[in-house]
C-alpha cells in the first residue's frame, strides 16, 4: 500500500524558514517523480514544485522560485521542501504527491498534508 | 501555456448523475488529465486518469459509479447514482512542460 506522510509544518514568522518532509512507503521511491502541492485556506490546489526520481530536474512555480528548494533522499525514501523567506501568502496546507509514469504523468497518490502558517 | 478550465459548480439530486468538464487550452488537446476529489476538510484523493482517446485508469478502490471520457480538448468525469458523500470539490490536473497545472475546481452539491 502506497503511503505518503508529511511532517515539518508549523507556525513561523514572516521571513522565517521550515523544512517539510514526506516519508514514502509501499513503492520503489527512486523510480518516481514527486511533487509538492499547496492549498491556502478556502482556495484551490496550487502546484508548488516537482523533482525527478533521481533527484534531477527540479521545477518550481513562479510564486516560490528562488525561495523554495525541493530535494529527495532515495536512501531514506523521503522527499523534502525547504521553504525560506516565508510570506503570509505561503500560509497553506502542503501536500506531497507521487507522479504516475508514462508520457502524460499525473498525480496518483497524495499525502494527508502538513499545515504551514506564516504570521506577520 | 497549458490552462485547465472547469465550471465552478454543479448539482444533481441524490441517485442521479452529474457530468463535470475540464477543458484543455488550445494546442493541448492530446494531453491526459487526472481527476481528484476533495471532500470537506479532507486531503485530495486521486480518482482517475483520462487519456485523449477516452480511456481511463482509476485509482485504488474507486467505485464503478465514477467514469471518465474525452472529446477533443474536453475531459469528462461522470458520477452516477450520486451519494451524499460525493458532495465535494473536484479538480482536474495535468503536467505541462516543466509545470504542474490544476483547474480551479468544481464544487458538486447533492440535492
Amino acid at each position: 500500500e502506497v503511503q505518503l506522510l508529511e511532517s515539518g509544518g508549523g507556525l513561523v514568522h514572516h521571513g522565517g524558514s521550515l523544512r517539510l518532509s514526506c516519508a514514502a512507503s509501499g513503492f520503489t521511491f527512486s523510480n518516481y517523480a514527486m511533487t509538492w502541492v499547496r492549498q491556502a485556506p478556502g482556495k484551490g490546489l496550487e502546484w508548488v514544485s516537482a523533482i525527478g526520481g533521481s533527484g534531477g530536474s527540479p521545477y518550481y512555480a513562479d510564486s516560490v522560485k528562488g525561495r523554495f528548494s525541493i530535494t529527495r533522499d532515495n536512501s531514506k525514501n523521503t522527499l523534502y521542501l525547504q521553504v525560506n523567506s516565508l510570506r503570509a501568502e505561503d500560509t497553506a496546507v502542503y501536500y506531497c504527491a507521487k507522479f504516475s509514469t508514462g508520457q502524460w504523468p499525473v498525480l496518483d497518490y497524495w499525502g494527508q498534508g502538513t499545515l504551514v502558517t506564516v504570521s506577520s | 501555456q497549458l490552462v485547465l478550465t472547469q465550471s465552478p459548480s454543479a448539482s444533481a439530486s441524490l441517485g442521479a448523475s452529474v457530468n463535470l468538464t475540464c477543458t484543455l487550452s488550445s494546442g493541448h488537446s492530446s494531453y491526459a488529465i487526472a481527476w481528484h476529489q476533495q471532500q470537506p476538510e479532507m486531503g485530495p484523493r486521486y480518482l482517475m486518469k483520462v487519456n485523449s482517446d477516452g480511456s481511463h485508469i482509476k485509482g485504488d478502490g474507486i467505485p464503478d459509479r465514477f467514469s471518465g471520457s474525452s472529446s477533443g480538448a474536453e475531459r469528462y468525469l461522470t458520477i452516477s447514482s450520486l451519494q451524499s458523500d460525493d458532495e465535494a470539490d473536484y479538480y482536474c490536473q495535468a503536467w505541462g512542460t516543466g509545470i504542474g497545472v490544476f483547474g480551479a475546481g468544481t464544487k458538486v452539491t447533492v440535492l
